[in-house]
């Protein structure tokens, strides 16, 4: 079936420093791949997105360009704020699941000034 | 965007007392909504699809006596915790799929806090 692999955190990193965080997935088909952000308390909010190879989903400075060659969907961002501190979840979608989504475990990202 | 909420952000009950969760879809349809698990620290677990019409679909482990869903309406979904207990204390939240773009995206509501005492 479907999977998605995420590097764990905790991941700590200083404010303007680069952030990276690794996701690779293994699916049936062109699944649509998807980050979201979940800052304490919250649900979840939809970062960016890529639906097919080679696409690059950006925002709010954060970016990740679908490999399928790779199988991978890295998230990064160049200079992080402290209010980047969140946990980011990789996740997929195939259109053969009916829009299920399957997540990675989750990346917590802690961002010190 | 589309807009997904939920009803109530935080409950507490006692153990042994039903709890419902609603998740309602504001500005647009879903003839279907997933509804997730997530324990502290932890990634989503995906509970169960809410079929809009028709039966729930269950993941495999749910218990579907326990998680009562009804999707009565193409905007509203409902989860039902049924005699409750201490370990059902969870963060759950619902999903559901857009039809405007074809492109699978989700919208998420902001998640339920239970608390079972």
């Amino acid at each position: 079936g479907d999977s998605v692999t995420q590097m764990e955190g905790p991941v700590t990193l200083s404010e303007e420093a680069f952030l990276t965080i690794n996701c690779t997935y293994t699916a049936t088909g062109y699944p649509s791949l998807f980050w979201y952000v979940q800052y304490p308390g919250e649900g979840l909010q939809l970062l960016l997105k890529a639906t097919k190879a080679d696409d690059k989903g950006s925002n709010k400075g954060f970016e990740a360009t679908y490999r399928k060659e790779t199988t991978s969907f890295h998230l990064e961002k160049g200079s992080v704020q402290v209010s980047d501190s969140a946990v980011y979840f990789c996740a997929l979608s195939g259109r053969a699941a009916g829009n299920k989504l399957t997540f990675g475990g989750g990346t917590r990202v802690l961002v010190k000034p | 965007g589309a807009v997904v909420s939920q009803h109530p952000s935080r409950v507490i009950c006692k153990s042994g007392t039903s709890v419902k969760i609603e998740c309602r879809s504001l500005d647009f349809q879903a003839t279907t909504m997933f509804w997730y698990r997530q324990f502290p620290k932890q990634s989503l677990m995906l509970m169960a699809t809410s079929n809009e019409g028709s039966k729930a679909t269950y993941e495999q482990g749910v218990e579907k006596d326990k998680f009562l869903i009804n999707h009565a309406s193409l905007t509203l979904s409902t989860l039902t915790v049924t005699s409750a207990h201490p370990e059902d204390s969870s963060f759950y939240i619902c999903s559901a799929p857009g039809t405007t773009n074809g492109d699978n995206e989700q919208y998420f509501g902001p998640g339920t806090r239970l608390t079972v005492t």
